[in-house]
């Protein structure tokens, strides 16, 4: 089992840039969570899908952040225009309900976003 | 949606036996209690899950009373490399709770 797989690790652009992290999920797990992580704030959940839908975006930040699923193993977080306090560490998460528990989250390595 | 509470930070020695504790006082029946595990630039690792009394696995112990207001993790005999942030979440997916993580707790083992 690869984990799960997240592209970029880093990624560094200049303020008013469009920005795509992308996610690949544990094959066989219908959960996904992106994460942002910052010395001030600590792991922010953004939102979460269940079943390649989003059920709770609540912690999307603004209308600049966007996610989608296209199917159930993509995922991406799209930030336009991106903005210097947008720089953080972005998580991705997925977990497989149907194993019990569904708060055995799945953690990928990361994307560091710095925007200039 | 329940909220955590744990020490910012501990301090420990080589060898020891490390206990951190969580307060989670309006804990929902149906929430689990996970600790998750965090080193500089990777993602928070699971460590141990339980809903209630004991929970051991080859890394961990968790203890949780029998009002699951509180629990506690246990790190036997700790080594350097156990130095990591310690994260506890409380929730119920399934209920549509947002697993919100806590401050977690910094734990510095030392030689």
């Amino acid at each position: 089992d690869a984990g799960v797989i997240q592209s970029p690790r880093h990624e560094v652009t200049e303020m008013g840039q469009e920005v795509t992290l992308r996610c690949k999920p544990i094959s066989g797990h219908n959960s996904l969570f992106w994460y942002r992580q910052t010395m001030m704030r600590g792991l922010e959940l953004l939102i979460y899908f269940n079943n390649n839908v989003p059920i709770d975006d609540s912690g999307m930040p603004e209308d600049r952040f966007s996610a989608k699923m296209p199917n159930a193993s993509f995922s991406t977080l799209k930030i336009q225009p991106s903005e210097p306090r947008d720089s953080a560490v972005y998580f991705c998460a997925s977990s497989n309900p149907l194993a019990g528990s569904n708060e055995k989250l799945f953690f990928g390595s990361g994307t560091q976003l710095s925007v200039l | 949606l329940a909220k955590t509470t744990q020490p910012i930070s501990m301090d420990s020695y080589e060898g020891q036996e490390v206990n951190i504790t969580c307060s989670h006082n309006n804990i929902a029946t149906n929430d689990y209690i996970t600790w998750y595990q965090q080193f500089p630039s990777q993602g928070p690792r699971f460590i141990i899950q339980g809903y209630k009394t004991k929970v051991t696995n080859e890394v961990a112990s968790l203890f949780i009373p029998a009002d699951r207001k509180s629990s506690t993790l246990s790190l036997p005999r700790v080594s350097l490399s156990d130095t990591a942030v310690y994260y506890c979440l409380v929730g119920d997916l399934d209920a549509g709770n947002m697993l919100t993580f806590g401050g977690g707790t910094r734990l510095m083992v030392k030689p």
